[in-house]
């Protein structure tokens, strides 16, 4: 069963940049795609963009000029960075597995979730 | 683009059927059979309940189901348990990136 760990900063100022990592253990690394995806508190859910193994890239187009996800093969990891932070920025991020067995853009599988805030 | 649309509360009794509703457009939930919907209890992560409208992964409960009509789809929970109670989510393809509705809170009442 494929498990999501991630990590990273939690606070942070305007103007800096949100750097995240999950890594994956349980199989799949290279057949799946993987998410980002973020819930500002109280609010609903918010896709950022994803990835695959060979480094296939796709973003919200409302997030896309301050995005940037990688990955790392040999780590099965792959990272989220943000650019720009404002306080709108604030929420919980998580990281996802869309697998190849299901349609498009399902996530099946969560990560345990960041909190980060954006605060002077 | 803008979220789809879910009510923001719903309610009922232990043992009782609720439906969920999630209002998109002909470019979303109406143009693509690619609707998914997601349970989150507070202070968790988002579990998977139904993808492609009404298809459920594996260890899911069958009193979970969906349906899709024009550009609105439905979720509904049969024989409503105490566990029930959580928020919902839906999502659907789009061909820019996927969307989310705003979220419905089930109160089992």
């Amino acid at each position: 069963q494929v498990q999501l760990q991630q990590w990273g900063a939690g606070l942070l100022k305007p103007s800096e940049t949100l750097s995240l990592t999950c890594a994956v253990s349980g199989g799949s690394f290279g057949t799946d795609f993987w998410s980002w995806i973020r819930q500002a508190p109280g609010k609903g859910l918010e896709w950022i963009g994803d990835i695959n193994h060979r480094g296939t890239s796709n973003y919200n187009p409302s997030l896309q000029s301050r995005v940037t996800i990688s990955v790392d093969t040999s780590k099965n990891q792959f990272s989220l960075k943000v650019t720009s932070l404002t306080a709108a920025d604030t929420a919980i991020y998580y990281c996802a597995r869309e697998p190849s067995l299901y349609g498009y853009y399902v996530f099946d599988s969560w990560g345990q979730g960041t909190l980060v805030t954006v605060s002077s | 683009q803008s979220a789809l649309t879910q009510p923001a509360s719903v309610s009922g009794s232990p043992g009782q059927s609720i439906t969920i509703s999630c209002t998109g457009t002909s470019s979303d939930v109406g143009g693509y059979d690619y609707v998914s919907w997601y349970q989150q209890h507070p202070g968790e992560a988002p579990k998977l309940i139904l993808y492609d409208v009404n298809n459920r992964p594996s260890g899911v409960s069958n009193r979970f189901s969906g349906s899709k009509s024009g550009n609105t789809a439905s979720l509904t929970i049969s024989g409503l348990q105490a566990e029930d109670e959580a928020d919902y989510y839906c999502s659907s393809y789009t061909n820019a990136s996927p969307l989310f509705g705003g979220g419905t809170k089930l109160t089992v009442l």
